[in-house]
């Protein structure tokens, strides 16, 4: 069965901190997406990447950064934690047939 | 550019009752479209999905017909159970060589017993 898995279901972590979110897909996907979704704003796109290497900013890039140095690992990267980053975060990769989505990871930020 | 537009919710319908969520687009060309569900506390899983105008598409006894002529990809079910509570999404894939999907704000269905 192909999935998406994102390493962590909830983290909790302090304002400041450097907080590292995982996804790893096993469908030889092209393109990876990190979103965030918040009540009242669907999913809002934060970066995505179409090949290794590669990155494109999506709408809210700000205090974000990602990493793809291999194709089935797309990593979001929070350099400095702060409260107003407290959400549910889902990754996601494509194929022409559609869209498979992991699990997601609620991160709050105290 | 593309955009989806959803019927907000909640929607709080009691057990066996029909659901309805709207959900209209605008996209260059005719793109497919997608409807993806999300259970409390998952991430989203495709639903069902069409491929080109007049199809429909069906999944778990929900159906949503492909309108080209009215923009429209409604989710229809004609009898709903409580562990159809969910957030629905109505989406387009990527299109027009962009690689970004657009996804509506999401419906929020309730059913009560």
């Amino acid at each position: 069965d192909v999935k998406v898995t994102q390493s962590s279901r909830y983290l909790v972590k302090r304002t400041g901190e450097k907080v590292f979110l995982e996804c790893v897909q096993d469908m030889d996907h092209e393109n990876m997406f990190w979103y965030r979704q918040d009540p009242g704003l669907g999913l809002r796109l934060i970066y995505f990447s179409y090949d290794v290497k590669m990155k494109e900013k999506g709408d809210i890039p700000e205090g974000y950064s990602v990493s793809r140095e291999k194709k089935e690992r797309f990593s979001l990267i929070l350099e400095s934690a702060s409260t107003n980053q407290t959400s549910m975060y889902l990754c996601a990769s494509s194929s022409a047939v559609g869209y498979t989505f992991g699990s997601g990871t609620r991160l709050t930020v105290v | 550019g593309n955009s989806v537009t959803q019927m907000e919710g909640p929607v709080t319908l009691s057990e066996e009752a029909f659901l309805t969520i709207n959900c209209t687009y605008t996209a260059t060309g005719y793109p497919s479209l997608f409807w993806y569900v999300q259970y409390p506390g998952e991430g989203l899983q495709l639903l069902l999905k069409a491929t080109k105008a007049d199809d429909k598409g069906s999944n778990k006894g929900f159906e949503a017909t492909y309108r080209k002529e009215t923009t429209s990809f409604h989710l229809e079910k004609g009898s709903v159970q409580v562990s159809d509570s969910a957030v629905y999404f109505c989406a387009l894939p990527t299109t027009g060589g962009s690689y970004i999907p657009t996804f509506g704000r999401g419906t929020s269905l309730i059913v009560h017993p």
